[in-house]
């Protein structure tokens, strides 16, 4: 079946600019995430969704960052007066239940603020 | 919260040794420890997980140790090839609140023919 698809797959912005990236998980899996992958470096959690719940935002950087999911399936992250430290690939992952199962990852959105 | 350290950083190994990448934890309420693969340009992959109810588990090549009482786990890799070549995180599950997974900072792996 398909896997975690994200778009678009690159994003040139200039700052102060705000920018959307979508993440379309596989069906079936409740829960979400969205991860920050600077170049070289490793995964900054952002924000988890699972079912319902409130998500879990205790890893975005700052209120610029915002992060939605409609119908318990599609999600967007939102960054508001992008700023040049925002560069680096936003990755979103699914499973199919909470963080004790294999997440699979979609292909990441590359972000460049100018 | 919980704090997941990663070591070493990087790691050069040459074609047919083995390679050890170790990471520690902090809560030990954490019960769930995956270990994924990021190849160059590429996405996270899962290639071995383990839960807190055994020490061990074995897949071909690879294997992961858990040692609960010190809080640390690690992948074995054997026989190495130069696909092998990535970057492996660590991770550890909360098994509390939300119980999200916490990544290590990253081992980059390379293997010389």
């Amino acid at each position: 079946g398909a896997g975690v698809s994200q778009s678009p797959s690159n994003k040139v912005t200039e700052k102060g600019k705000d920018v959307e990236l979508r993440c379309d998980p596989i069906s079936g899996h409740t829960a979400l995430y969205w991860y920050r992958q600077r170049l070289g470096q490793g995964l900054e959690f952002l924000i988890y969704f699972q079912g319902n719940s409130a998500p879990d935002k205790s890893g975005l950087p700052s209120d610029r960052f915002s992060a939605e999911r409609t119908g318990g399936s599609v999600s967007t992250l939102t960054i508001q007066r992008t700023q040049q430290e925002d560069s680096a690939v936003y990755l979103c992952a699914s499973s199919i239940r909470g963080g004790g199962n294999e997440q699979y990852f979609g292909p990441g959105t590359r972000l460049t603020v100018t | 919260g919980e704090n997941v350290e990663q070591h070493p950083s990087t790691l050069s190994v040459q074609e047919g040794d083995s390679a050890v990448i170790k990471c520690t934890y902090s809560d030990s309420a954490s019960n769930y420890f995956p270990w994924y693969k990021q190849e160059l340009g590429k996405r996270p992959q899962l290639i071995i997980d383990i839960r807190s109810n055994v020490g061990e588990k074995k897949d071909q090549r690879i294997a992961v140790t858990l040692n609960k009482t010190a809080k640390h786990f690690s992948l074995h890799i054997t026989e190495t090839q130069p696909e092998d070549s990535a970057v492996y995180f660590c991770a550890a599950r909360l098994n509390t609140g939300f119980q999200k997974l916490v990544f290590g900072t990253g081992t980059r792996l390379l293997v010389s023919p």
